[in-house]
C-alpha cells in the first residue's frame, strides 16, 4: 500500500503557484520524498526528490517539513502543461520498488 | 539524460495470442526494471521486478505463467502477456535504475495493449 496521501484534485490557474501537499507521517529515518508526474497516456516523469532539506530544480521546488511529515510539491508557474496526476512516493532509492498511490490530478486553467 | 525506449506503443492482438512487450535503457545500465499496468482512471500497478540475470519477483496476485518477464541483459527486459484475454487490455508501462543511482527512476512511455 502507498504510505502518503494526496488530495484527490486541485486547480490551479495558468501562470500562478502550484502548490501540491502531501502526507506521509509514518515515513523513516532513510526515506526519500519522490514526486512524479503523470501526462495522460504517457509513463510517469520524475520531477524532484528531497531527504530532509528542500530542494529546487529546473521544473519545481520541495519543501518538507522538519519533522518530514508531509511535503509540498510548488510548480513556480504553472503552465497548461503542467495538467497532470502528481504522485508522492516515499521510498528509500538505489532499487527499491516504487508503489504508486492515487495522486492529485492537477488541472492547470487558462 | 536517462532515456528508457518501450515499444510497441499500442498493440492490437486476438484472443488467446502471446504479446511481447520491450523496454530497453539507452544511456545507462538498468540492474533492476519493473513492470507497472494501469487501468483507465486508475494509478499505476506494480507487476513484477526483475534483477539483470535473476528470476523476476512478481507481486502478490500477478500470475507468473501468463505474464513472462525476461531481464537476461543489462540494457533489456521484456514482458510477454501468454494467451491474452480482453481484461488483460491495459497500458504496460516499464521503468529502470540502476545500482546507485542518485535521482528518480526512468520510464518507458507505456503500452497500450488491447485483447480483441
Amino acid at each position: 500500500d502507498a504510505k502518503t496521501t494526496q488530495p484527490p484534485s486541485m486547480d490551479c490557474a495558468e501562470g500562478r503557484a502550484a502548490n501540491l501537499p502531501c502526507n506521509h507521517s509514518t515515513i523513516s529515518g532513510n526515506e526519500y520524498v519522490y514526486w512524479y508526474r503523470q501526462i495522460h497516456s504517457q509513463g510517469p516523469q520524475y520531477i524532484i526528490h528531497g531527504l530532509k532539506n528542500n530542494e529546487t530544480n529546473e521544473m519545481a521546488s520541495l519543501i518538507i517539513t522538519e519533522d518530514r511529515k508531509s511535503s509540498t510539491l510548488i510548480l513556480p508557474h504553472a503552465t497548461l502543461r503542467d495538467t497532470a496526476v502528481y504522485y508522492c512516493i516515499v521510498n528509500r532509492g538505489g532499487s527499491e520498488k516504487l508503489v504508486f498511490g492515487k495522486g492529485t490530478k492537477l488541472t492547470v486553467n487558462p | 539524460g536517462a532515456v528508457v525506449s518501450q515499444h510497441p506503443s499500442r498493440v492490437i492482438c486476438k484472443s488467446g495470442t502471446s504479446v511481447k512487450i520491450e523496454c530497453r535503457s539507452l544511456d545507462f545500465q538498468a540492474t533492476t526494471m519493473f513492470w507497472y499496468r494501469q487501468f483507465p482512471k486508475q494509478s499505476l500497478m506494480l507487476m513484477a521486478t526483475s534483477n539483470e540475470g535473476s528470476k523476476a519477483t512478481y507481486e502478490q496476485g500477478v500470475e507468473k505463467d501468463k505474464f513472462l518477464i525476461n531481464h537476461a541483459s543489462l540494457t533489456l527486459s521484456t514482458l510477454t502477456v501468454t494467451s491474452a484475454h480482453p481484461e488483460d487490455s491495459s497500458f504496460y508501462i516499464c521503468s529502470a535504475t540502476s545500482l546507485g543511482r542518485v535521482g528518480g527512476y526512468t520510464f518507458g512511455s507505456g503500452t497500450r495493449l488491447t485483447v480483441v
